[in-house]
């Protein structure tokens, strides 16, 4: 099993433009969460998905927008982006039943000029 | 607002010593509260969890402490090792649907030869 698999690992962006950065998992996890983490704040939760089709807002969503057609990919998309988006994103999953033990992919390293 | 606050920031600690990272809670709804583990540039993967319904749980050289009435745990590295040296991390979360995870600052650990 590869886990969860995050791409690309490190991205460049000018102010305004947009991008998707992509996460896979192959454990078959229904849960499935987007958290940026930034200096001194630890990992904050952007948005998240309980099963294919449904999804919510965490605790810093806006300028992020995600989709979950399938169990396996959670993409989260940055519609226009900011400097103050400027972090590393992780993408992470676990199973709804037992110990809520979150599986985090390696990052994706943003920067926006 | 900060509802998992975590310290101390950084920390260094000799071979074999003991490392203590502390953090508090404010919301009583919390029930699990994982530590999770940091390497650089990876991402973070759970070291060890308990539930308000004990005290104290070890694994290893890795111990929770947990004070329910002072809404307080902490995690004690005991004989503490160079390879342990990475970034802490302690979480909360509530209920079993949501599994959305509430996380401290951050502490940087630094076990010194």
């Amino acid at each position: 099993n590869a886990g969860v698999t995050q791409t690309p690992k490190f991205q460049v962006l000018k102010t305004g433009q947009s991008m998707t950065l992509q996460c896979a998992q192959d454990m078959n996890h229904e849960y499935m969460s987007w958290y940026r983490q930034d200096p001194g704040m630890g990992l904050r939760l952007i948005h998240y998905s309980v099963g294919a089709g449904i999804t919510d807002q965490g605790e810093v969503p806006n300028g992020y927008n995600v989709s979950r057609s399938t169990t396996e990919d959670f993409p989260l998309r940055l519609l226009s982006a900011a400097p103050s988006q400027t972090s590393v994103y992780f993408c992470a999953s676990s199973s709804p039943g037992g110990p809520n033990e979150q599986f985090f992919g390696p990052g994706t390293r943003l920067t926006v000029l | 607002q900060q509802q998992v606050k975590q310290s101390p920031q950084s920390l260094i600690v000799q071979k074999g010593g003991i490392s203590i990272i502390n953090c508090a809670y404010e919301n009583t709804a919390f029930d699990y509260f994982p530590w999770y583990q940091q390497f650089p540039g990876k991402g973070p993967a759970l070291l060890i969890a308990i539930r308000p319904d004990v005290s104290e749980k070890k694994e290893g050289r890795f111990t929770i402490s947990f004070n329910k009435s002072a809404k307080q745990f902490s995690l004690h590295i005991m004989d503490s090792q160079p390879g342990d040296s990475a970034t802490y991390f302690c979480a909360a979360s509530m209920g079993t649907g949501r599994r959305a995870l509430t996380f401290g600052s951050g502490t940087r650990l630094q076990v010194q030869p």
